[in-house]
């Protein structure tokens, strides 16, 4: 069973609409989650992160988390052709200070 | 400007040869941790360090290998004992307290 579970995508929204990307993980001991941007040939970069149950919110992104679930989301309102990349899960489990990623989900705005 | 530099940002290696990336930090980081980025696959890790002259396999170690002879240095060393090596390289560190990592632009090997 992997760490970390994405759907792959691709997922496709209208400009302005909201992308709704999901991750779900394996471990109940993981206590950190993050979601990481990549474009296309460039390294991940840091949109969110998450430690506690409930939403968190920046900007147009929204991170939600469910531990009873094992589920973690990323919300992006008004979608922009800007924001068309693959998103990253990430999780943290303490132990051994390792990072588990998903394999990720393939977002594309269309103007 | 701090940061991760990792380099050479392209390689080509012939099979049979062993090659050497690069990474330096500038961020006074303690943990740093070298990932694989292959299509479709995710990243996964090669291998981390927590402080200088420690470090742990991650789930992808064999044929390679690594070495923190200083905190800002935490080259990766594909040997010819690496099978598929063509690759994304991706090198990163952890900020203190909170737990986050922040990458370098990354190394593309390509194997002949």
């Amino acid at each position: 069973q992997k760490e970390v579970e994405q759907n792959s995508g691709p997922l496709s929204v209208p400009e302005g609409a909201i992308a709704s990307l999901n991750c779900t993980y394996s471990d109940r001991g993981s206590q950190s989650f993050f979601w990481y941007r990549q474009y296309s040939g460039k390294s991940p970069e840091l949109i969110m992160f998450i430690y506690s149950n409930g939403d968190k919110e920046d900007g147009r992104f929204t991170a939600q988390l469910n531990k009873a679930s094992q589920y973690v989301s990323l919300l992006i309102r008004d979608s922009q052709p800007s924001d068309s990349a693959t998103y990253l899960c990430a999780v943290n489990k303490n132990t051994g200070n390792q990072f588990y990623f998903g394999t990720g989900t393939s977002l594309t705005v269309i103007p | 400007d701090g940061g991760i530099t990792q380099s050479p940002k392209y390689l080509f290696r012939k099979e049979g040869q062993n090659v050497t990336l690069s990474c330096e930090q500038n961020l006074n980081h303690d943990a740093m941790y070298w990932y694989r980025q292959d299509p479709g696959q995710g990243l996964r890790l090669i291998y981390y360090s927590q402080i200088v002259n420690d470090f742990q396999k991650g789930d992808i170690a064999e044929g390679y290998s690594v070495s923190r002879e200083k905190k800002e240095s935490f080259p990766l060393t594909v040997t010819s004992a690496q099978k598929n090596p063509t690759a994304f390289y991706l090198c990163a560190s952890k900020v203190p307290g909170a737990n986050v990592l922040t990458f370098g632009a990354g190394s593309r090997l390509t194997v002949l």
